[in-house]
């Protein structure tokens, strides 16, 4: 009973750098979120995903991409890591039930990845 | 989009009752939702409310007036693991979640 996997945990880079953050769910949702966390500010969305081979851009995308091949992953890309993408990010995934039968469609969270880039 | 505000930091004693205020502002809202989230952890699912009105789910409760933009979550009989960060997140008419930025809680022996 997994949930929603997030590797790597941690990962320090340097300027310039570019690097590919894993996030795998084994609940079948059908939607998955890229946010970044920081002091102060909250949970910021990156990029989303409500279905597999779509994204869209979230509050903050400059600077990542993802990608969404299979449903059950969700990859989220620095091409040129810069200081300001120092943040911890997390994944999650949720149901796709809209209207009446939403309901709550809880958000599962992954255990976060901590970037750094120097 | 959405502006949501809450409170940075409360201090409460073990065993008594504390308030989170959230106030927001959305071009469109389709439920709110209370986390808590441990320090170095992932935010976990606490309350979801979406008609006005107050949720009750153990030790916690959470109240809803979509007229006013306001909700709450009380904590009650606070405990020791309770010191946490608690996140007002609102749901627009887009299905997307925007949070707020937390209130950190610490609970006092």
């Amino acid at each position: 009973n997994a949930g929603v996997t997030q590797t790597p945990k941690f990962r320090v880079l340097k300027t310039g750098q570019s690097m590919t953050l894993l996030c795998a769910q084994d609940m079948n949702h059908e939607y998955m979120y890229w946010y970044r966390q920081d002091p102060g500010m909250g949970l910021r969305l990156i990029h989303y995903s409500v279905g597999e081979g779509t994204t869209a851009k979230g509050e903050v995308p400059d600077g990542y991409n993802v990608s969404r091949l299979k449903k059950q992953n969700f990859l989220l890309g620095l091409e040129s890591a810069a200081p300001s993408q120092t943040s911890v990010y997390f994944c999650a995934s949720s149901y796709a039930r809209r209207g009446r039968a939403s309901g709550a469609n809880v958000l599962t969270f992954g255990a976060g990845s901590r970037l750094t880039v120097l | 989009g959405q502006n949501i505000d809450q409170p940075t930091e409360m201090t409460a004693t073990e065993g008594a009752i504390v308030q989170i205020n959230c106030t927001y502002q959305t071009s469109g809202f389709n439920g709110l939702f209370w986390y808590q989230q441990h320090a170095g952890e992932a935010p976990t699912f606490l309350s979801y409310n979406v008609l006005d009105g107050l949720e009750e789910k153990g030790r916690f409760s959470s109240f809803l007036s979509r007229s006013k933009g306001y909700s709450y979550l009380l904590l009650k009989e606070l405990q020791m693991k309770d010191s946490a960060s608690y996140l007002c997140a609102v749901r627009g008419y887009d299905y997307k979640l925007s949070f707020g930025a937390g209130t950190t809680v610490t609970v006092r022996a």
